[in-house]
């Protein structure tokens, strides 16, 4: 099992260029999300998926979109990269959201080391 | 805003110690989940605790929940380099929001 998959694993980008991170779970969880990780920032929520379907804001969304193209799939848009964005983001999926709570893990891929010049 | 503080923020200790990491909040936790994170790597799940006073154990590492919901220890024994790695415990706020906090970046020297 590939479990969550994020492409690229590398970017570096120019400041103002735009960008999609991809992501794509094979567990037929319901729920998706995105977070960034910064040096001693720890994980930060940007926006997630509760359902196919629907897109809710997290922490810190400004500057980002999402789509959640289907149930596998959940896009990470840049429109106008920043230095700020500089980050390592990470892609995360869980049967249900609600259930978060209960014990239900959230899944991580490996992340995309993402530099903004 | 809630949020979760993690102490200490680096530990490195000799392999055979023992060891205690904390997560902590002003406020009441609903349930706390600890993940470990190898480099290059995303964080994986070790354990949710839900009840105030709750223990749980998974193999050398052990989990504690507060009595009042507002801390949760994570306890090592006998530490192996294979411990290695950032421990991050994560809750959700009041708004609704899975947060994380800062980790906990342990080194197991052997």
């Amino acid at each position: 099992n590939a479990g969550v998959t994020q492409t690229p694993k590398f970017q570096v980008l120019k400041t103002g260029q735009s960008m999609t991170l991809q992501c794509a779970q094979d567990m037929n969880h319901n729920s998706m999300y995105w977070y960034r990780q910064d040096p001693g920032m720890g994980l930060r929520l940007i926006y997630y998926s509760a359902s196919e379907g629907t897109t809710d804001k997290g922490e810190v969304p400004n500057g980002y979109n999402v789509s959640r193209l289907n149930k596998r799939e959940f896009s990470l848009r840049l429109e106008s990269a920043a230095p700020s964005q500089t980050s390592v983001y990470f892609c995360a999926s869980s049967e249900f959201r609600q259930d978060w709570g209960m014990g239900q893990p959230q899944h991580f891929g490996d992340g995309t080391r993402l530099s903004i010049l | 805003t809630q949020l979760l503080k993690q102490s200490p923020q680096f530990l490195s200790i000799q392999e055979g110690e023992n060891l205690t990491v904390y997560c902590n909040s002003s406020s009441v936790f609903s349930s706390l989940q600890w993940y470990r994170q190898e480099p290059g790597e995303g964080p994986v799940l070790l354990v949710t605790v839900v009840t105030g006073g709750e223990v749980k154990k998974l193999k050398r590492l052990t989990f504690q929940f507060g009595d009042a919901r507002k801390d949760s220890s994570l306890h090592i024994t006998a530490a192996q380099p294979g411990d290695t790695g950032l421990y991050l415990c994560a809750s959700m706020n009041r708004d609704d929001k899975i947060i994380f906090g800062k980790g906990t970046r342990l080194h197991i020297l052997p």
